[in-house]
């Protein structure tokens, strides 16, 4: 049971370079994230998707597109990276229980990106 | 706009003290306060975890305490420990549809070192 997988663990991009960073889980979690993490901020929502076949802003949607390919992956891309989109971006996973309102989240190691 | 404020920014106490980090929140929609730890380089784990119809809650040497009419939350390390030398975060999180997750709201973080 691996939890939830991020590739790459460091990546260095130019800026207006494209890249996409995976992220999969194998809990059968019905819902994904992606964070990005900054000294003094915390972690700051990006993407989410509920349940397979979502996906909505959260916070800091700007520059980021994603995709949810399954219910196991879900995607985060950045089309046109800018420096100001260097960071440790993070993807968690979580499920559901109807009767409980809240749902603990599983991260994952992280990715540190730097855009030069 | 920070819709969960942490404090303090870093701390430092020595073995066996007490480590106190505090959160404030604005919005009373909020139904469920975790704290998440992280070790350096890894992403970040549940700790703990208090709804908002209970005034405490402890697990071993960790204690929650929520006091909802000042909207305010904090965390408590009892015996504090070099294994506790980590950054604490806390958040906040409104249930959104019955069938989709509950998404989370980040303080800013704790960086805590406890000297040995």
């Amino acid at each position: 049971n691996a939890g939830v997988t991020q590739t790459p663990k460091f990546q260095v991009l130019k800026t207006g370079q494209s890249m996409t960073l995976q992220c999969a889980q194998d809990m059968n979690h019905n819902s994904m994230y992606w964070y990005r993490q900054d000294p003094g901020m915390g972690l700051r929502l990006i993407y989410y998707s509920a349940s397979e076949g979502t996906t909505d802003k959260g916070e800091v949607p700007n520059g980021y597109n994603v995709s949810r390919l399954n219910k196991r992956e879900f995607s985060l891309r950045l089309e046109s990276a800018a420096p100001s989109q260097t960071s440790v971006y993070f993807c968690a996973s979580s499920d559901r229980i109807r009767w409980i309102s809240y749902n603990e989240q599983f991260f994952g190691p992280g990715t540190r990106l730097t855009v030069l | 706009q920070q819709q969960v404020k942490q404090s303090p920014q870093s701390l430092i106490v020595q073995k066996g003290g007490i480590s106190i980090i505090n959160c404030a929140y604005e919005n009373t929609a909020f139904d469920y306060f975790p704290w998440y730890q992280q070790f350096p380089g890894k992403g970040p784990a549940l700790l703990i975890a208090i709804r908002p119809d209970v005034s405490e809650k402890k697990e071993g040497r960790f204690t929650i305490s929520f006091n909802k009419s000042a909207k305010q939350f904090s965390l408590h390390i009892m015996d504090s420990q070099p294994g506790d030398s980590a950054t604490y975060f806390c958040a906040a999180s409104i249930r959104t549809k019955e069938t989709s997750g509950s998404r989370l709201t980040f303080g800013e973080g704790t960086q805590l070192t406890v000297n040995p």
